[in-house]
């Protein structure tokens, strides 16, 4: 079935600075890959994804690179801001169910 | 946009009672939906996929008389522990995805289980 590995584990920036996250995984049959954000306590939020027809996706500040051939994929943040701070999970799609990574918190210094 | 819930958000139960927890969709309907466990500062483990009208899939490892799914019409979705022990304390998440975008989950608030 699918793995996905994701790095860092934390992640520590400067205001204003980017972050980049990055996820790997195993099955090249998967198409769909989602990335969540969640804070303390709270559900997880869908805050970018990208399919497998496409190599790269920009929603403001946010932005998700695919390369299928090393089966790999990363989200890029541009202009870090306070809010951006919380914990973010990267996933793929096997077998019609998704498969996360271990996540990534970001902690984002003023 | 979809909006999906759970109740209760949180529960408090002794040891040996059975708990069960609600998944909702609210604005649109799903036959599949998927229960989650999040161990603190961890990531989400997919216990099972809940499917309208037929049994639900057990991931390996999830036994399947402790964690009861029913999915009972095209907007809920029930997940019953059995016995719950200590062990079973845990945020416990379902999502469903919308028919018409199949590849868009949509989470829950999650339920936070303490079993004394």
């Amino acid at each position: 079935g699918e793995n996905v590995e994701q790095h860092p584990s934390t992640l520590s920036v400067q205001e204003g600075d980017s972050a980049v996250i990055k996820c790997t995984y195993s099955d090249s049959a998967s198409n769909y890959f989602p990335w969540y954000k969640q804070e303390l306590g709270k559900r997880p939020q869908l805050i970018i994804d990208i399919r497998s027809n496409v190599g790269e996706k920009k929603d403001q500040r946010i932005a998700v690179t695919l390369n299928k051939t090393a089966k790999h994929f990363s989200l890029h943040i541009t202009e870090t801001q306070p809010e951006d701070s919380a914990v973010y999970f990267c996933a793929g799609r096997g077998a019609q169910k998704l498969v996360f990574g271990q996540g990534t918190r970001l902690t984002i210094n003023p | 946009g979809a909006v999906v819930s759970q109740h209760p958000s949180r529960v408090i139960c002794k040891s040996g009672t059975s708990v069960k927890i609600e998944c909702r969709s609210l604005d649109f309907q799903a036959t599949t939906m998927f229960w989650y466990r999040q161990f603190p500062k961890k990531s989400l483990m997919l216990m099972a996929t809940s499917n309208e009208g037929s049994k639900a899939t057990y991931e390996q490892g999830v036994e399947k008389d402790k964690f009861l799914i029913n999915h009972a019409s095209l907007t809920l979705s029930t997940l019953t522990v059995t016995s719950a022990h200590p062990e079973d304390s845990s945020f416990y998440i379902c999502s469903a995805p919308r028919t018409s975008v199949p590849d868009t989950q949509y989470f829950g608030p999650g339920t936070r289980l303490t079993v004394l």
